[in-house]
């Protein structure tokens, strides 16, 4: 069975700081993957970032990071330099390679940015 | 490219009524998800498709759920008949899933119904 947790309902960041949005999961999958979705008041799933179980350095994406460690079962979001337009839902989900391919997610961080 | 499509972007109907979501996944991605996504629940799986065969339907509610992939381009998601409780936004997700490597799932913009 796979679970993702995520601890923070809700975050404030001021603008231009940046801000990490926990993520805690448990698989027994050997092989898997970790990602984060962004929802955005208009409502589509926006993917940012994706780290594979068997990465060895830190996935980045522009402005996102993903803090990724394996030991500890963590993969926290990183974002510099907060924007306005980065104020949404964020979700962390996990997929495995085999058994149950499809995403389970967690129930997300809703984060403002503060002008 | 054009990414995940589906229709309708709203349905608002009415207790009873049969409803029917469809999708267009990205081209080339041979994995489908239907999602469902409630205050109450989450983002929780419906139903997987690889290679047009069902492979986890364990996540559908019940017997007035049904979807179909008659080919790799079209899915459809059938609630007959559909009750207040269906309301919700329903996502359709595609992944070009080959084996070996963990693919990134990509969403449509979903489909909000709202059940009367």
């Amino acid at each position: 069975a796979q679970k993702i947790t995520q601890t923070q309902p809700g975050m404030f960041v001021q603008e231009k700081e940046a801000v990490t949005l926990d993520c805690t999961y448990d698989t027994s999958d050997p092989s898997y993957g970790l990602f984060w979705y962004k929802q955005p008041s208009s409502g589509e799933m926006i993917f940012l970032i994706y780290q594979g179980s068997y990465d060895q350095q830190n996935a980045t994406e522009g402005r996102y990071s993903l803090n990724f460690q394996k030991a500890r079962k963590s993969a926290n979001l990183v974002i510099s330099a907060s924007q306005l337009g980065d104020s949404a839902m964020y979700f962390c989900a996990m997929r495995g390679n085999t058994g149950r391919r499809a995403l389970t997610f967690g129930s997300g961080t809703r984060l403002q940015v503060q002008p | 490219d054009a990414g995940v499509i589906q229709s309708p972007r709203h349905e608002v109907t009415e207790m009873g009524q049969e409803v029917t979501l469809r999708c267009k996944p990205i081209s080339g991605h041979n994995s489908l998800f239907w999602y469902r996504q409630t205050m109450m629940r989450g983002l929780e799986l419906l139903i997987y498709f690889n290679n047009n065969v069902p492979i986890d339907d364990s996540g559908m509610p019940e017997d007035r759920f049904s979807a179909k992939m008659p080919n790799a381009s079209f899915s459809t998601l059938k609630i007959q008949p559909s009750e207040p409780r269906d309301s919700a936004v329903y996502f359709c997700a595609s992944s070009p899933d080959r084996g070996g490597r963990v693919e990134t799932q990509y969403f449509g913009p979903g489909t909000r119904l709202l059940v009367l």
